[in-house]
């Protein structure tokens, strides 16, 4: 059980570069996330989805765009890189909230983005 | 907008010691949740609460959950060199399915 897989682990860019950042769970999970990790600055939320064809912003979603197609997919753009943007990326999943709590969150291992 | 914030972001203790991460929320949380990074690794799930005044064990670690439902503490007793890592809080804002993460507290375990 592959869990949630990331793809590219690692990609450097040039400034103005477009890129796309994979996340595949094979969970069956509703809910998909995807965060940004920076030193000093923990886990920042950029975008997600509650379904496939569902997208929400999170905390800090400029520069990004993201795409639900599939429930198994969700994707992470980036149409023209900057520095900034500079980050380790992290994708989770979570299956559809059924109590009182917030979802369980499982994390990919993670793609660390380097924007030249 | 919703924050959850967490204290210290750093500490270092000499193995055996003991250690205390503190979160707090600037609203009512409905639950929240305590994750484990290793170094170069990625967020574990480690405990959900959920009721007021919960208080959770596993092994050495003890979770609690504020009476009023903004705060919760995760404790260590006696640390060891595998309990190095980032500890995060994370809970529901803005909707149940938005999960905002604390800072995290990195901690070093020295032998």
């Amino acid at each position: 059980n592959a869990g949630v897989t990331q793809t590219p682990k690692f990609r450097v860019l040039k400034t103005g570069q477009s890129m796309t950042l994979l996340c595949a769970q094979d969970m069956n999970h509703e809910y998909m996330y995807w965060y940004r990790q920076d030193p000093g600055m923990g886990l920042r939320l950029i975008h997600y989805s509650v379904g496939e064809g569902t997208t929400a912003k999170g905390e800090v979603p400029d520069g990004y765009n993201v795409s639900r197609l599939k429930k198994q997919n969700f994707l992470l753009g980036l149409e023209s890189a900057a520095p900034s943007q500079t980050s380790v990326y992290f994708c989770a999943s979570s299956s559809s909230f059924s109590g009182s709590g917030a979802n369980v969150l499982t994390f990919g291992a993670g793609s660390r983005l380097t924007v030249l | 907008g919703q924050q959850v914030m967490q204290i210290p972001q750093y500490q270092h203790v000499q193995e055996g010691e003991d250690f205390t991460t503190y979160c707090n929320s600037s609203t009512t949380l409905s639950n929240i949740q305590w994750y484990k990074q290793r170094p170069g690794g990625h967020p574990v799930f480690l405990i959900q609460l959920v009721k007021s005044g919960e208080v959770k064990k596993q092994k050495r670690l003890t979770f609690q959950f504020g009476e009023a439902k903004k705060n919760s503490s995760l404790h260590i007793t006696a640390t060891q060199t595998t309990d190095v890592g980032t500890y995060f809080c994370a809970g529901p804002t803005g909707g149940y399915q938005k999960v905002t993460f604390g800072i995290g507290t990195k901690l070093q375990v020295i032998p």
